[in-house]
């Protein structure tokens, strides 16, 4: 199975701030990542697909970046909705994996 | 606008099967180039894809429940299902169904449905 290593796995930040989460995976899975937000619930949400590109109707400050085997994604100012938990995952190779999650909370 | 619900029982015993539909409205589940998926996440843990299966029938299965996990779609009903049988402690999760993009991987997903496995 490809591995996806998430980090960090929690973020203490406040409103207005930068944020970067990163997944590294175990082997080249060319561009195929998308990132998720996942709220108790509520249905998780595709901020990113391919690496890159950003979900329609998603706001501007979430971006995406591929570096390698290293995928990134920024929120450029964060907003009060979200504080969240964000997911990486991988559907290049059977099984599709995410990664662990990062936990995005109010400092 | 598809959108998609999951349904079934919220309790399950052990050794049983257990059971989830994930009925699709908005859109034919028969048009376009997509997969349909399962994913859970157990309370407090990752998410696990369970899954995928496509219209005309074929299905992928996560190795690790390949030999107790059945995916299946009825075209007529809009709908598709999850069956995992011989359910243990370890099966209890929020399921999630979502439809497939072969291309650009899960795109839109359903609220997902809370599943206890206890006697």
């Amino acid at each position: 199975d490809i591995q996806m290593t998430q980090s960090p796995s929690s973020l203490s930040v406040s409103v207005g701030d930068r944020v970067t989460i990163t997944c590294r995976a175990s082997q080249g899975i060319r561009n195929d990542v998308g990132w998720y937000q996942l709220k108790p619930g509520k249905a998780p949400k595709r901020l990113i697909y391919a690496a890159s590109s950003l979900q329609s109707g998603v706001p501007s400050r979430f971006s995406g970046s591929r570096s390698g085997t290293e995928f990134t994604l920024t929120i450029s100012s964060l907003q009060p909705e979200d504080f969240a938990t964000y997911y990486c995952l991988q559907h290049n190779s059977y099984p599709f994996t995410f990664g662990p999650g990062t936990k995005v909370e109010i400092k | 606008q598809v959108q998609l619900q999951e349904s079934g029982p919220g309790l399950v015993k052990p050794s049983q099967t257990l059971s989830l539909t994930c009925t699709v409205s908005g859109g034919s589940i028969s048009s376009g180039s997509y997969y349909w998926s399962w994913i859970r996440q157990p309370a407090g843990k990752g998410l696990e894809w369970i899954g995928r299966i496509y219209t005309s029938g074929s299905t992928n299965y996560n190795p690790s429940l390949t030999s107790r996990v059945t995916i299946s779609v009825d075209t007529s009903k809009n709908q598709f299902s999850l069956k995992l049988s011989s359910a243990t402690a370890a099966d209890t999760a929020v399921y999630y169904c979502a439809r497939d993009d072969y291309y650009y991987g899960l795109d839109v997903w359903g609220q997902g449905t809370t599943v206890t496995v206890s006697s």
